[in-house]
């Protein structure tokens, strides 16, 4: 299977502990993106890397998460100090920059659940 | 507000119906528009994409169209089948914001024997 994958796909923590999800995009794609999406909403973006430059953020990234891609291939999510507000499936995307279709792989997303 | 507005919320439709999703937005300028499906605890998966100048977009038994002008697409499912059960979003691309997407809330459909 060559598509987007994701670790865990599952995750259950407690309030105020750290958690981090791993994305692995689609080997030949260069960007990648983190959403986050909640129950009967749509995907809202949160963060999205050219290679390893993270190019842009959006205000629902707070101080307390933090994304990296440190070799351009996989990256990593965590949310430190968890909240229940952040329960949510965490999506990560890939695409490949310069096609005009611009399409975005989506991977199985990460449910988080902060008891 | 969301550039992106799609109705019904969620339908049931019987197993060999068909059904019409709609999806409004706003955003401008406008690139393209997918509509993505979503079956539960899965990430989203595209079924369509439409561009300014194209008005339709068949994938099997799904058929998109597009209203450029009026800001409109609708997504049919033609004879539903239990697999359909699943989220379908919307989502428009805009020329602009780094290839930053607007996606819709989704239409919940639920098809039942």
């Amino acid at each position: 299977d060559t598509g987007v994958s994701q670790d865990p796909r599952h995750k259950i923590t407690k309030r105020g502990q750290n958690v981090t999800f791993r994305c692995d995009p689609i080997s030949e794609h260069n960007r990648l993106y983190w959403y986050r999406q909640t129950l009967g909403q749509g995907p809202e973006f949160l963060t999205y890397f050219q290679n390893e430059a993270q190019l842009e953020k959006s205000r629902l990234l707070s101080d307390r998460f933090s994304a990296e891609r440190p070799k351009g291939s996989f990256s990593t999510l965590e949310i430190q100090r968890t909240e229940q507000g952040d329960s949510a499936m965490y999506l990560c995307a890939s695409s490949l920059a310069g096609q005009i279709s611009y399409e975005q792989y989506f991977g199985p997303g990460t449910r988080l659940t902060v008891t | 507000k969301n550039q992106v507005e799609q109705s019904p919320q969620s339908l049931i439709i019987l197993e060999g119906k068909n059904c019409t999703l709609q999806c409004n937005y706003t955003v401008s300028p406008f690139s393209n528009l997918r509509w993505y499906k979503q079956d539960t605890g899965r990430g989203p998966v595209s079924l369509t994409i439409m561009t300014f100048s194209e008005n339709t977009k068949s994938n099997g038994r799904y058929t998109a169209t597009l209203d450029a002008d009026t800001k409109q697409s609708s997504l049919h499912i033609t004879a539903s089948q239990l697999s359909d059960s699943a989220s379908y979003i919307c989502v428009v691309r805009s020329y602009y914001g780094n290839n930053r997407l607007a996606f819709g809330k989704g239409n919940q459909v639920v098809v039942i024997p």
